[in-house]
């Protein structure tokens, strides 16, 4: 949607870090969110963070967060190739119940 | 726990005709989402129920319908299909009214 906004495309070679970005508009959502989606597959979760949250440190995913800038951010250490996919941010909003707001989603691509 | 799942996975349907999606959520999960997926819109919400209730519906045309069962299963219906009705089909369910997403592999329908 119009409310998030992804870069569409990211290559990075196997072993090095991937940041995957993410920018919105509405600052009402209690939780941010990060799906993978492999071809031919439905959206696995990946993490979330909570709106009060800073960072967020998962074995290798980290996710950053900077309410000021409304900016979300997705750090794969160590990418490797089963890495490769698209990764979508979503939101919820606190007046639409058990609705998610999705970016177009990034496609990762890495290269051995 | 046995994940969302949704029947059937694969559909193709001719223009004029109607079909109907399958989704059972997690076991003890009351909500259901329901989203579309294409490459051109990318994911968009069409809506969501929550204890047989419908509590949200997106922006999609009244062809577009659904309801949840006792037991939280729940179907969505599209009649009249016409070629942009081409898409992934994603539902995914909570436990309850504020909690994270989790998908199912989703419905890929193909209208000729």
């Amino acid at each position: 949607g119009e409310d998030v906004e992804q870069s569409l495309f990211l290559s990075v070679r196997e072993g090095d870090s991937s940041v995957i970005n993410c920018t919105y508009t509405d600052s009402s959502s209690t939780y941010l969110y990060w799906y993978k989606q492999e071809p031919g597959a439905g959206l696995q979760l990946l993490t979330y963070i909570f709106s009060n949250m800073d960072m967020k440190q998962d074995q290798r995913l980290t996710v950053l967060l900077n309410k000021k800038d409304k900016h979300l951010s997705l750090r794969i250490a160590d990418t490797q190739t089963g890495d490769s996919a698209i990764y979508f941010c979503a939101f919820d909003r606190g007046s639409t119940l058990g609705r998610l707001y999705f970016g177009r989603g990034t496609q990762l691509t890495v290269w051995p | 726990k046995a994940g969302v799942t949704q029947t059937p996975r694969y559909l193709i349907k001719t223009r004029g005709q109607q079909v109907t999606l399958s989704c059972s959520p997690i076991s003890g999960h009351r909500s259901v989402s329901w989203y579309q997926q294409t490459p051109g819109q990318g994911l968009q919400f069409l809506f969501e129920y929550f204890s047989e209730t419908q509590r949200n519906k997106g922006n999609f045309p009244g062809r577009f319908s659904g309801r949840q069962f006792s037991n939280s299963r729940s179907e969505m219906n599209v009649s009249t299909l016409e070629l942009g009705d081409s898409a992934l089909y994603l539902c995914a369910s909570t436990p309850g009214e504020w909690e994270t997403q989790y998908f199912g592999p989703g419905t890929r329908l193909l209208v000729l």
